[in-house]
């Protein structure tokens, strides 16, 4: 199974600031997404990150807020801009892995925004 | 994606079997049926998937009806570290389709 590391897991930010989250893969792969979970809620997709083009956002969600980089197959970004207090979720990169047929999960990131 | 339906929440004692029931009865012939789970604080995990035999993994066996509208997953012997939300939901395939999670059934097991 692929392994996924996001930096940083934990952040504590003021309002009006923006915050570039990390994932970092052990392998790899085609796909690449950002979730994010709010208080309470289950998953909700961001985005796809595709390599060597732009990312696609999901209903709801604008690149200007959420802008996303992949420059490699093993590497992403999403920063989370001119936050508010209803930014304060849990980020999720997530991976898919077509040989397993399977969809893989980073530890996530905790963003509470005062 | 066709829609699936489960129970909002659970209850199962420590060291039975757990069974998690699943509705899904626009489902088509070419959709599986997934089942992730989240434990407090971490990132989904995969559980199991099948199209319409049953299956078995070290974890967890999934039940799949004839007409294939429902499914159960089964945990054979509940530990209190089962305790979580599960998830199911209907995929064609990965590559075409993204992985959408509904509200899930909390499954609380108690000692």
């Amino acid at each position: 199974s692929a392994v996924i590391s996001q930096k940083p897991s934990r952040d504590i930010c003021q309002r009006g600031t923006s915050l570039t989250i990390q994932c970092q893969v052990d392998s790899q792969v085609t796909m690449m997404f950002w979730y994010r979970q709010q208080p309470g809620q289950s998953l909700t997709l961001i985005a796809t990150a595709n390599q060597g083009s732009e990312a696609t956002y999901e209903s709801g969600f604008v690149i200007d807020k959420f802008p996303i980089s992949r420059p490699n197959l093993t590497f992403s970004t999403l920063t989370v801009s001119n936050m508010s207090p209803e930014d304060s979720s849990i980020y999720l990169c997530s991976v898919e892995d077509l040989a397993r047929v399977e969809q893989f999960f980073g530890p996530g990131t905790r963003l509470t925004v005062l | 994606d066709a829609k699936t339906t489960q129970p909002t929440s659970m209850d199962c004692a420590e060291g039975r079997a757990a069974n998690l029931p699943c509705n899904h009865s626009t489902i088509s012939g070419n959709e599986y049926v997934y089942w992730y789970r989240q434990i407090h604080s971490q990132g989904p995990q995969y559980i199991i998937h099948g199209l319409k035999n049953n299956e078995t993994n070290e974890m967890a066996s999934l039940i799949i009806t004839e007409d294939r509208k429902s499914s159960t997953l089964i945990l054979p012997h509940a530990t209190l570290r089962d305790t979580a939300v599960y998830y199911c939901i209907a995929l064609r395939s990965f590559g075409n389709e993204k992985l959408t999670f509904g509200t899930g059934t909390r499954l609380t097991i108690i000692p």
